[in-house]
């Protein structure tokens, strides 16, 4: 079994629609992670968390340790939005290196 | 100014070659990893190193090392290629603040094993 796993797998939405991808972890974290990868392949960061809330533009990242769960959302969605998002886990045991989810694939549709 | 950069983005070889993907970053940063995702899109740590540790994955097959001639430095030499290997290979730097490492990742290096 994964130490992340991530849920959904495959996303598709409407524009303008809000969107959650939901991430749980089984490990102690020294953060959680939330990473975007587009088709082109390149993998940029998008938040790192450790508690609490985020917020940048339209995504925000939430987490709750004690449930050891995180969720991204995306309000009023766009095209532009569609990528793999990955969820990480960083953990102290083994030097902070990143354990990850499978992705979640979201494609918007105009 | 690109922040990690691996080189090549793409490499083709035949089985049993022994091939490099080198890795630079210019953030300044003390540890640098290896990632590969396979064909499912999953990613998995490879190697984690700064001055002070080489951390290995239990996984990852004795015919890759990794080797850092300096801190903005960490190259992937894999030996006897294998048809498994190919992969998109990644590499990523942070800098070491307690776990609280936000890593910037390389653009990959697409290795395809004949």
């Amino acid at each position: 079994k994964n130490e992340v796993e991530q849920s959904p797998q495959n996303l598709t939405a409407q524009e303008g629609e809000f969107i959650t991808i939901n991430c749980s972890y089984s490990v102690g974290i020294s953060a959680l992670h939330w990473l975007q990868q587009h088709p082109g392949g390149g993998i940029v960061s998008l938040f790192m968390l450790s508690s609490g809330k985020k917020k940048h533009g339209r995504l925000i990242a939430t987490i709750n340790i004690q449930e050891k769960h995180s969720s991204l959302h995306i309000t009023a969605s766009h095209p532009r939005d569609s990528a793999v998002y990955i969820c990480a886990v960083s953990t102290p045991a083994t030097g902070n290196q990143f354990y990850f989810g499978t992705g979640t694939s979201l494609t918007v549709i105009p | 100014d690109t922040a990690v950069s691996q080189t090549p983005k793409y490499l083709v070889t035949q089985m049993g070659n022994d091939k490099s993907i080198k890795c630079e970053q210019n953030l300044g940063h003390d540890t640098m990893y290896w990632y590969k995702q396979d064909s499912k899109k999953f990613l998995k740590i490879m190697f984690s190193y700064n001055n002070k540790e080489l951390i290995i994955n239990e996984t990852v097959p004795n015919r890759f090392s990794p080797k850092s001639p300096d801190k903005a430095h960490l190259n992937l030499h894999i030996n006897s290629l294998e048809l498994g290997d190919s992969a998109v290979y990644f590499c990523a730097s942070s800098q070491w603040l307690a776990g609280y490492n936000e890593q910037f990742f390389g653009p990959g290096t697409r290795l395809t094993v004949l």
